[in-house]
């Protein structure tokens, strides 16, 4: 059974470009959260998204950073025009169902985003 | 609002020596998960345990235990007789009712040879 897979592993951008993770949730599950880590820091919250539904996008920024889980396919993180400040590792994360039964949330490698 | 805090930031011990990380947390919440991962140099992230506001029974896994104190919100993880593997980032993390996990910002533990 595979594990929750990310890609890229590593993802270069220059400054103003679009930068796009990717994070396949293991099989069987249909929940999905992104974390980001900035370096020398813990994981942050950003997004929980369920197939075709974001259910919590409080830990997002208000600008530049949008969250998609379709029906078929992976879920995309987007980052437009990335800035410095967003070289960081993504973790996604995903668990078989919802708040109410408590699943563990197993997470992916992570993408490591570095904004030259 | 939740708050997860590891006040050591970094633990540096010799191999075979016992070492406990600490963590407090903070939540209003009567029903919380809690948890440990352990983050290797390689990246990835590594689920260790869950446990419930409701279990306070300690656990033990190998040379891994794990001490849960509601009196004091307090999961605190000790590493028996630790090993040059063991070093690693190790983050405790809470889950309330909005299925987030708030984590704390890690220890950085190094077992020297």
């Amino acid at each position: 059974n595979a594990g929750v897979m990310q890609n890229p592993r590593h993802l270069v951008r220059r400054r103003g470009q679009e930068a796009r993770l990717r994070c396949s949730p293991m099989k069987g599950h249909s929940h999905v959260y992104w974390y980001r880590q900035l370096p020398e820091e813990g994981l942050k919250f950003m997004v929980y998204l369920q197939k075709e539904n974001i259910i919590d996008e409080s830990g997002m920024p208000k600008e530049r950073f949008s969250a998609e889980f379709p029906k078929e396919g992976p879920s995309i993180l987007r980052i437009q025009q990335v800035v410095r400040g967003d070289s960081a590792a993504y973790f996604c994360a995903s668990s078989p169902c919802c708040a109410r039964v408590w699943d563990t949330q197993y997470f992916g490698p992570g993408t490591r985003l570095t904004v030259l | 609002a939740q708050k997860v805090t590891q006040a050591q930031t970094e633990i540096s011990v010799v191999e075979k020596e016992d070492v406990t990380l600490d963590c407090v947390y903070e939540t209003r919440d009567t029903t919380y998960y809690l948890f440990w991962y352990k983050q290797p140099p390689s990246g990835e992230l590594v689920f260790l345990i869950r446990r419930n506001s409701f279990d306070e029974q300690n656990e033990i896994s190998g040379r891994y235990s794990w001490n849960f104190q509601k009196s004091t919100s307090s999961f605190n993880f000790t590493i028996t007789a630790s090993q040059v593997v063991d070093s690693a980032v190790y983050f405790c993390a809470l889950e309330t009712s909005g299925s987030r996990l708030t984590f704390g910002e890690g220890t950085q533990l190094t077992v020297n040879p």
